[in-house]
């Protein structure tokens, strides 16, 4: 089976930096990949980690080990737009995807 | 390429009815997924079609709900005899079936069933 953890709400101000983190416990591992979803939206693609290491996109990195079964993401900047749920999800036996539970991010001015 | 398209976007039933949702994938994407989202809870697995085949389903999805992609393009999800618990965002996702594009799944703005 499949199995993710994340913290299930992190609160941040305006203009720090936030990292939430995801473990995750996996057959057919193939890489790991974060979501982030608006109350009402859809979930729309941040970035996706197929080899270990730091992936960056603008204010938003996301990083893997998978001899540890590990990744985070990590944004920079906080903007009150950043207020969401984010979403890690495994990719697993090459086209599966299982989500974890979210986290919902709350940023103060 | 308008990205994944799903209607009703709203849905309200009462139980024992029948519900069909529709989902339009992005035109090039041979992967579909059915994903269903309650309150607080990140997506969660239903099925899932290569193309016109269904692949899996999960062991969530009793027998009354039902997945078809005829022709490989759109997909239906049908929900017979609903019950409240069925009340949810149904979501759709797409995808290209490749290593390295595959990475990312493109959701639909779901279709949102209360039962009442």
């Amino acid at each position: 089976g499949q199995s993710l953890e994340q913290p299930s709400e992190v609160t941040a101000v305006e203009g720090a930096i936030v990292q939430i983190n995801c473990t995750y416990q996996t057959s057919g591992f193939y890489g790991l990949s974060w979501y982030q979803q608006h109350d009402g939206g859809a979930p729309t693609f941040l970035s996706y980690n197929g080899l270990d290491g730091l992936e960056e996109t603008g204010r938003f990195s996301s990083f893997l080990s998978r001899s540890d079964s590990y990744g985070y993401l990590l944004l920079q900047e906080l903007q009150m737009k950043d207020s969401a749920s984010y979403f890690c999800a495994v990719r697993y036996n090459f086209n599966k995807f299982y989500f974890g539970s979210g986290t919902k991010l709350n940023v103060k001015p | 390429d308008t990205g994944v398209s799903q209607n009703p976007r709203h849905k309200i039933t009462k139980r024992g009815q029948n519900v069909t949702f529709r989902c339009d994938p992005i035109s090039e994407h041979n992967r579909l997924y059915w994903y269903r989202q309650t309150l607080g809870q990140g997506p969660e697995f239903l099925t899932y079609f290569q193309n016109e085949a269904q692949l899996e389903k999960s062991r969530l999805l009793s027998d009354r709900f039902s997945a078809e992609r005829p022709k490989g393009s759109f997909s239906t999800l049908e929900i017979q005899r609903t019950e409240q618990g069925d009340s949810a965002m149904y979501l759709c996702a797409s995808s290209i079936d490749s290593f390295s594009s595959g990475n990312t799944i493109y959701f639909g703005e779901g279709s949102w069933l209360t039962v009442v």
